[in-house]
């Protein structure tokens, strides 16, 4: 059974750019959540997608925004990239209800703003 | 707020010592999930615990959760160096509206010398 499939695994991107990052989830799952990981920050909670809905959002700037198609494939965007924007950014999927059991996650994007 | 707190946040250990990291979390919840993360990899999920006095174990590890007191530790047993990892506890906190959100601990870097 696939994972959690995350593209592209390394990005270098100019400060004031804007990124596209890519996550699909395991067969049959609805849920994609999505979290920055930085060494200051530790993992933080950007925003949940199900059924092509967000249905949970963190504490982050409009720049980062997501979508989720109807084949529960999930996009992230970030805007305008800070420096501050650099980090490892994993993508998890879940069945999405409460009788999930926990999250899957992919290899993740390591996004570096110069 | 909704808080997750581990500790130790780092250890470094002996091998062939024992030793305990907690997890302790604010809100009511009876889910928590331990993770394992190498260095510049994923989460992999280790334990998941469904209700209170839950335990479970896998070669040197043991996960317990009581949530009466919100707590969970993760004992190692005999460290090899094989377990240098940081460690992640996450909670299920269900919001009023149904939907839940998954809150990590700030995780423990574990570092066992041969």
């Amino acid at each position: 059974k696939a994972g959690v499939t995350q593209t592209p695994r390394y990005l270098i991107k100019t400060r004031g750019q804007q990124v596209t990052l890519s996550c699909s989830p395991i067969s049959g799952h609805r849920s994609v959540s999505w979290y920055q990981q930085t060494p200051g920050q530790g993992l933080q909670f950007l925003f949940e997608y199900f059924s092509e809905t967000q249905r949970n959002k963190g504490n982050f700037p409009g720049r980062f925004s997501g979508r989720q198609f109807s084949n529960s494939r999930s996009e992230m965007n970030v805007s305008t990239l800070e420096l501050g924007d650099s980090a490892l950014y994993l993508c998890a999927s879940s069945l999405g209800t409460y009788l999930n059991y926990g999250y899957t996650f992919g290899s993740g994007t390591r996004l570096t703003v110069v | 707020e909704l808080k997750v707190e581990q500790n130790p946040l780092f250890l470094s250990m002996q091998e062939g010592k024992n030793y305990t990291i907690y997890c302790n979390y604010s809100t009511t919840s009876d889910r928590l999930y331990w993770y394992r993360q190498d260095p510049g990899k994923s989460l992999e999920s280790l334990f998941v615990l469904l209700s209170n006095g839950a335990v479970k174990q896998e070669g040197r590890l043991m996960a317990s959760l009581d949530t009466k007191a919100r707590l969970s530790t993760l004992h190692i047993t005999a460290a090899v160096h094989d377990l240098s990892a940081t460690y992640f506890c996450a909670v299920d906190m269900r919001s009023g509206s149904g939907t839940y959100k998954y809150i990590f601990g700030t995780g423990t870097r574990l570092k066992v010398l041969a």
